[in-house]
């Protein structure tokens, strides 16, 4: 069945850039997701990628897409402790929203 | 524009006890889901409903009833709760239900003893 993987940790220093990676199985996916939930909150919508793009960028945010590897990732530019959240990348299939999910990677950003 | 509310925020019950989950939106949107978040897991999907009216199982909708009482509101109800139901439960609103983006609301915590 379908996955998506997501290493579970990453610490930066603040002023840095963050580099958030997932790989994904599911080649049919039209679109992929960038998930943010802060403590005690709901996942709130980043940005999205459709399956046809490699790059999309949006502020500090860019998403960069392999297809060929099934690889996603978020580089955050200069770091802030605000960023400090988990990451949720999800891919779609399809089919009344039925998003697959990784486990979320937390990213701890210190002075 | 309070988006997707949830209630309660926070709950705890005892094994076989049963309560129920609430949910709306205000934004009107077609579909709601509900998704469960356990440690290291991600998201799950429970049940969703594409539209008023209709209701569909997701991947883990064991032990679970849904009811869409209207297209403001979606229910979870948990008829004989068991500790493997201690969890964050989720629920989520879109647009359509074809890849347009999700909007979460803040969650329930759920434990049961």
């Amino acid at each position: 069945g379908e996955d998506v993987e997501q290493s579970l940790f990453l610490s930066v220093r603040e002023g840095d850039s963050s580099v958030i990676n997932c790989t994904y199985t599911d080649s049919s996916s039209t679109y992929l997701y960038w998930y943010k939930q802060e403590p005690g909150a709901g996942l709130q919508l980043l940005t999205y990628i459709f399956s046809n793009m490699d790059m999309k960028q949006d502020q500090r945010l860019t998403v960069l897409l392999n297809k060929k590897d099934k690889h996603l990732s978020l580089r955050i530019a200069d770091t802030q402790t605000g960023d400090s959240a988990i990451y949720f990348c999800a891919e779609g299939p399809g089919g009344y929203n039925k998003l697959i999910f990784g486990a979320g990677t937390r990213l701890a950003v210190h002075p | 524009n309070a988006g997707v509310t949830q209630t309660p925020k926070f709950q705890v019950l005892k094994t076989g006890q049963s309560m129920t989950l609430q949910c709306a939106q205000d934004m009107n949107h077609n579909s709601m889901y509900w998704y469960r978040q356990d440690p290291g897991m991600g998201l799950r999907l429970i049940y969703y409903s594409a539209s008023e009216g209709t209701t569909d199982k997701g991947e883990v909708p064991n032990g679970y009833n849904v009811s869409r009482l209207n297209k403001r509101e979606f229910s979870l109800r948990l008829e004989s709760a068991a500790p493997s139901q201690t969890s964050v439960y989720f629920c989520a609103s879109s647009e359509r239900g074809d890849n347009s983006p999700l909007h979460f609301g803040n969650g329930t915590r759920l434990t049961v003893t």
